[in-house]
C-alpha cells in the first residue's frame, strides 16, 4: 500500500547525542515536511522540501537539520544544539499543485 | 505572517449537545483544512474546502468556509462520545505550496 512511513515511532536521547529519524514515502511525491507538535499545541514547520537536493527552513528549523538525497526520503536530525528536543514529529508529503498533505504516523522524541 | 486562531481550546460538552469550533486566519488563504487527531496518534484528514461558501458534511460534523471573514467554522451536531479528540484547522497561503500553517487545537471532551 502507498504511505508514509516514519520510524522508530519511540525515541530515546541522551543530553548532547544527534538521533536522526526517518521518513519514506511510496507516494511519488514531490514534496515533503517536518512538523513539530509540542503537548497541547498546533504543528509547526521544521523544514521543508520541493525537490530532491533542495530544502528550505520553516518557522523553527534551529538546530535541526536535513537531506534530500532521494525522492522518497527526508531524514530530520535533531542535533545537540536543539535544546528542548522532547516532542512530537510528524512528517509529511504532498503532490504537485497544491493538494492535500499526507502524514506519516509520526514518531516521539524523548530526551533522557 | 500567516496566523490561524481556533477557539475554543478546549470543549467539554454532553452528548446529544450541538456546539461550534470557530477557525479565524490572518491572510488570505487559498484552502483550509480541518484534522482529527487521537491521543498519541498522526491526524486524520477531516475536511479541505477551497472556495468561499464551501460547506462539507460527514456524519455529524459540517465544515464551512468564508473567505470574505476569512473565518471557517466545524459544527458539530447531536455530539457522540467517539467525537471526543482534538480538532485542528490549517490554511495554506497562496504562496507557501502545501505548507501549512496550524491552529492550536480544540480539545473536545463529549460526555455521557
Amino acid at each position: 500500500d502507498g504511505g508514509i512511513t516514519q520510524s522508530p515511532k519511540y525515541l530515546f536521547r541522551k543530553e548532547g547525542q544527534n538521533v536522526t529519524l526517518s521518513c519514506e514515502q511510496n507516494l511519488n511525491h514531490d514534496a515533503m515536511y517536518w512538523y513539530r507538535q509540542d503537548p497541547g499545541q498546533g504543528l509547526r514547520l521544521i523544514y521543508y522540501s520541493q525537490i530532491v537536493n533542495d530544502f528550505q527552513k520553516g518557522d523553527i528549523a534551529e538546530g535541526y537539520s536535513v537531506s534530500r538525497e532521494k525522492k522518497e526520503s527526508f531524514p530530520l536530525t535533531v542535533t545537540s544544539a536543539q535544546k528542548n528536543p522532547t516532542a512530537f514529529y510528524l512528517c509529511a508529503s504532498s503532490p504537485p499543485r497544491r493538494t492535500e498533505a499526507f502524514f506519516g504516523q509520526g514518531t516521539r522524541l524523548t530526551v533522557v | 505572517e500567516l496566523k490561524v486562531e481556533q477557539n475554543p481550546l478546549f470543549l467539554s460538552m454532553q452528548e446529544g449537545k450541538n456546539y461550534t469550533i470557530y477557525c479565524n486566519y490572518s491572510t488570505t488563504s487559498d484552502r483550509l483544512y480541518w484534522y482529527r487527531q487521537d491521543p498519541g496518534k498522526s491526524l486524520e484528514s477531516l475536511f479541505v474546502l477551497l472556495s468561499n461558501g464551501a460547506v462539507k458534511q460527514e456524519g455529524r460534523l459540517m465544515a464551512s468556509l468564508d473567505t470574505k471573514a476569512r473565518l471557517s467554522t466545524l459544527h458539530i451536531t447531536a455530539a457522540v462520545h467517539d467525537l471526543s479528540a482534538t480538532y485542528f484547522c490549517a490554511v495554506t497561503g497562496e504562496t507557501s505550496g502545501s505548507r501549512l500553517t496550524f491552529g492550536e487545537g480544540t480539545q473536545l471532551t463529549v460526555n455521557p
